[in-house]
């Protein structure tokens, strides 16, 4: 079965302190992969999108890693933000089966204290 | 650029109702998808479509349905509501065609409860 696990559920760290946050799936035969942040009540704000060709990916203080032999992917966060605070979800974009078909992690609910 | 709008915000529903939620994907933008996120299942695939077709569809029974319109736009109808169709519906669009290369833009999404 093809699925997506985050962990951890939630995280609590002091204002700037840098930060990783785990992705894990279950089959390497995927499209790309894709990090989001929700903000209650919203909707999923795009974070970075790695291709299945790619290594990684970075924004700003983002960097997101691949490794599909592994299975894994952290979305690696400097020098973190109160503004940060927020749920991040893992999404992969599986082949075959329902192909096309996008499967998210439960997230990992980050709050970040001044 | 406008980004995706999702109409209304907010429904409150009776067992038994039916629902349509709408959706106008960003401008350009061919490809658009729906999802459930709910707190104990977090988000999950409703379907996706693609010039005005259906190209992929989750795991839901046959009273989850859409369309999408020549414009991109799409909706999603609900019918027969169950208490357990309360949830955020979720619509995302995207540029790609088939290579499924391109990141997904969310809507604020459409909040339902079912009374």
């Amino acid at each position: 079965k093809q699925e997506v696990t985050q962990i951890p559920a939630a995280l609590s760290v002091p204002e700037g302190e840098n930060l990783v946050l785990n992705c894990s799936f279950t089959d390497s035969a995927i499209y790309n992969l894709q990090w989001f942040r929700q903000d209650p009540g919203k909707g999923l704000t795009s974070l970075l999108l790695i291709q299945s060709s790619q290594r990684e990916q970075t924004s700003g203080r983002l960097n997101a890693s691949l490794d599909k032999s592994s299975g894994r992917s952290t979305l690696y966060i400097a020098a973190s933000q109160p503004g940060d605070s927020a749920t991040y979800l893992c999404a992969v974009r599986y082949y075959g089966g329902s192909q096309g078909n996008l499967i998210f992690g439960k997230g990992t609910k980050l709050s970040v204290k001044p | 650029k406008a980004g995706v709008t999702q109409t209304p915000r907010y429904l409150i529903k009776t067992r038994g109702q039916q629902v349509t939620l709408s959706c106008s994907p960003i401008s350009g933008h061919r490809s658009v998808s729906w999802y459930q996120q709910t707190p104990g299942q977090g988000l999950q695939f409703l379907f996706e479509y693609f010039s005005e077709t259906q190209r992929n569809k989750g795991n839901f029974p046959g009273r989850f349905s859409g369309r999408q319109f020549s414009n991109s736009r799409s909706e999603m109808n609900v019918s027969t509501l169950e208490l357990g169709d309360s949830a955020l519906y979720l619509c995302a669009s995207s540029l790609e065609g088939s290579s499924y290369n391109s990141p997904l833009h969310f809507g604020n999404g459409t909040r339902l409860t079912v009374t």
